[in-house]
């Protein structure tokens, strides 16, 4: 069963205009912790983001802001003001607890390419 | 300045060799991941390590193989048996194997078999 979905393949936003990339998450865990990463062209995976499952207020780092809804297991990124710079691929990842060795894993959605147009 | 660093960058490899991708962090870290990432799709784990001498197989280590002989190396071996190798391939590294710590990528290595 898929554990992150990201159901937004592309998007396409105005420069300067607010974006909202989805995400929806599934686990049994009562534990856990949502991350979102920037994917540029060049390849690298930039930390954005995180969310854990009992922290009481949405997260906010500069621009971003991530609009974490529990019950409905929702964890979206907010992108104020966005610029050109954000184009890039957007991922989802959710931190499993592996119980036997005590390690995390993240588990990845598919993705969202996000292009701002000038 | 700190951070993890991946080579070579770019690598081609004939079917049936076995090819190592480095990984090194300089930033004190004890866990450290591999990742797989096909075209299109998110990334998938292939090995961890949580603390020097110890690694543990993800979700596709068939075909892979690590070592950990060293605090800031973390070098992966893609063998023969790895059917289809062609991906980009990212190291990860976090503070320690608990839940809480972030995971940090390296630039990547894109593997390709001719």
């Amino acid at each position: 069963a898929q554990k992150i979905t990201q159901t937004q393949p592309g998007m396409f936003v105005q420069e300067k205009e607010a974006v909202t990339l989805d995400c929806t998450y599934d686990t049994s865990d009562p534990s856990y912790g949502l991350f979102w990463y920037k994917q540029p062209s060049s390849g690298e995976m930039i930390f954005l983001i995180y969310q854990g499952s009992y922290d009481q207020q949405n997260a906010t780092e500069g621009r971003y802001s991530l609009n974490f809804q529990k019950a409905r297991k929702s964890a979206n990124l907010v992108i104020s003001a966005s610029q050109l710079g954000d184009s890039a691929m957007y991922f989802c990842a959710m931190r499993e607890q592996v119980i036997i060795q005590g390690a995390q894993k993240l588990v990845f959605g598919q993705g969202t390419r996000l292009t701002i147009n000038p | 300045d700190g951070g993890i660093t991946q080579s070579p960058k770019y690598l081609f490899r004939k079917e049936g060799q076995n090819v190592t991708l480095s990984c090194e962090q300089n930033l004190n870290h004890d866990a450290m991941y591999w990742y797989r990432q096909d075209p299109g799709q998110g990334l998938r784990l292939i090995y961890y390590s949580q603390i020097v001498n110890d690694f543990q197989k993800g979700d596709i280590a068939e075909g892979y193989s690590v070592s950990r002989e060293k605090k800031e190396s973390f070098p992966l071996t893609v063998t023969s048996a790895q059917k289809n190798p062609t991906a980009f391939y990212l190291c990860a590294s976090s503070i320690s194997r608990f839940s809480t710590d972030t995971q940090y990528f390296g630039p990547g290595t894109r593997l390709t078999v001719l």
